[in-house]
């Protein structure tokens, strides 16, 4: 069975540092694979999506960015953290119609 | 292209009271279309889904019909429980199977 792990849980950051978070799946290949930032008031946004290593688009224009090293490894990025860059990301992977998620990261930007 | 609209929160309701939330949806033919929840804390999960028109999705109590001539995918449960408090997105599907959610609708059930 298919599983998807993403880490830290939760996380606190100062303005201006950088940050990674990190997201893995087992037990499929060549998954297409996103990241959504869930922040009050602004919904569920859909951030990046990859349909393969080294292929990243980008949704929305941001101070974030993503990169899938590894075929079921995809990771998200940022250089210097902004206070709006706070909220609830969470990775996902699809096989045919259906979307399954990661648990997400909590992310306090202060 | 497809679009979607989802009825906006929060949804108040009494234990075992009757639930509805509508989605209304635009599209040219007749896409998939889905039900997420997400429970306090943590990620979306998929509820239910329709692949074409007059399908019935059900799951956990809750169902939807795909209906084409009012095109519409409101999600309905007959008695709901406290555990069934979270947020009910119906979302968008594009290409290369990209979900677009929105805000989704708040769900809370009191004792």
């Amino acid at each position: 069975s298919q599983t998807i792990h993403q880490w830290p849980a939760t996380l606190v950051q100062p303005v201006g540092s950088p940050l990674s978070l990190e997201c893995t799946v087992e037990g499929t290949s060549n998954p297409n694979l996103y990241w959504y930032r869930q922040a009050a008031g602004r919904g569920l946004q859909l951030l990046f999506y990859s349909v393969g290593i080294g292929q990243i688009s980008s949704e929305v224009p941001q101070n974030l960015s993503a990169s899938r090293p590894q075929d079921r490894q995809f990771i998200l990025s940022s250089k210097k953290l902004l206070l709006s860059d706070s909220g609830f990301y969470l990775c996902a992977w699809s096989i045919r119609e259906k979307l399954f998620f990661g648990s997400g990261t909590q992310l306090s930007v202060l | 292209g497809n679009s979607v609209t989802q009825m906006e929160g929060p949804v108040t309701l009494s234990e075992e009271a009757f639930l509805t939330i509508n989605c209304t949806y635009t599209a040219t033919g007749y896409p998939s279309l889905f039900w997420y929840v997400q429970y306090p804390g943590e990620g979306l999960q998929l509820l239910l889904k329709a692949t074409k028109a007059d399908d019935k999705g059900s799951n956990k109590g809750f169902e939807a019909t795909y209906r084409k001539e009012t095109t519409s995918f409101h999600l309905e449960k007959g008695s709901v429980q406290v555990s069934d408090s979270a947020v009910y997105f119906c979302p968008r599907r594009g290409d290369f199977n990209k979900f677009y959610f929105g805000s989704g609708t708040k769900l809370n059930v009191k004792p």
